[in-house]
């Protein structure tokens, strides 16, 4: 089993939705939890990172922990063409503190069209 | 204040070559993770290092690739005899001393293209 597993879609929604993203890990020593975004071309992008359970918002991200059920989500609310990119999970290492070693997700790819 | 600096952007090699990929971590940053990330293939961790030490490389390939990061001057990740295979784009990441738990921010990475 993947250590850190998302759908890689493509997830394609309408401008204005809800966006939503799915992660889920094998490790159940995982503390920390990390959203990137990585639009064509160009090089990840932190954009939300999570550590307690429940939800965390960000302006119209909102990343939601469930470690029981070993799953991170992403919301993304009021969806635009501008976040249509591939979105990746990311946990420390083998249950690790450090935040440096990362395995990642193989990323979902999000089209959000007009 | 400037990000995680990595040069060249796009490098072009013929198998065979050796290809050198630079980068200056973040102002005050002495740690530097490097990650590769192949066509079709999620980003993976290849080697972490401290000024003038290899902390942990379990990422690297175990023959032809190398990485320095010496008391002055950028982290070089250097590939020998490079192959097709090695086509990819390579992310450099950085943080701050005795500290492992500021989240990475990555440079704009060098995209490797061997002929």
């Amino acid at each position: 089993q993947k250590e850190v597993e998302q759908n890689s879609g493509p997830l394609s929604v309408p401008e204005g939705a809800i966006a939503s993203l799915n992660c889920t890990y094998s490790d159940r020593g995982s503390q920390s939890f990390f959203w990137y975004r990585q639009y064509s071309g160009k090089s990840p992008e932190l954009i939300m990172f999570i550590y307690s359970n429940g939800d965390k918002e960000d302006g119209r991200f909102t990343a939601q922990l469930n470690k029981a059920s070993q799953y991170v989500s992403l919301l993304i609310r009021d969806s635009q063409p501008s976040d249509s990119a591939t979105y990746l999970c990311a946990i420390p290492n083998a249950g690790g503190t450090s935040y440096g070693k990362l395995t990642f997700g193989q990323g979902t790819i999000l089209t959000v069209h007009p | 204040n400037a990000g995680v600096m990595q040069n060249p952007r796009h490098l072009v090699r013929r198998r065979g070559q050796e290809a050198r990929l630079r980068c200056s971590p973040m102002k005050g940053h002495s740690h530097v993770y490097w990650y590769r990330q192949l066509p079709e293939e999620g980003l993976k961790f290849m080697v972490y290092l401290q000024k003038e030490n290899i902390i942990d490389e379990s990422g690297m390939p175990k023959e032809r690739f190398s990485a320095e990061f010496p008391k002055e001057g950028p982290s070089i990740l250097r590939i020998q005899q490079v192959v097709r295979g090695d086509s990819a784009a390579y992310f450099c990441a950085s943080s701050p001393p005795a500290d492992g738990n500021s989240p990475l921010h990555f440079g704009n990475g060098t995209r490797l293209t061997v002929t």
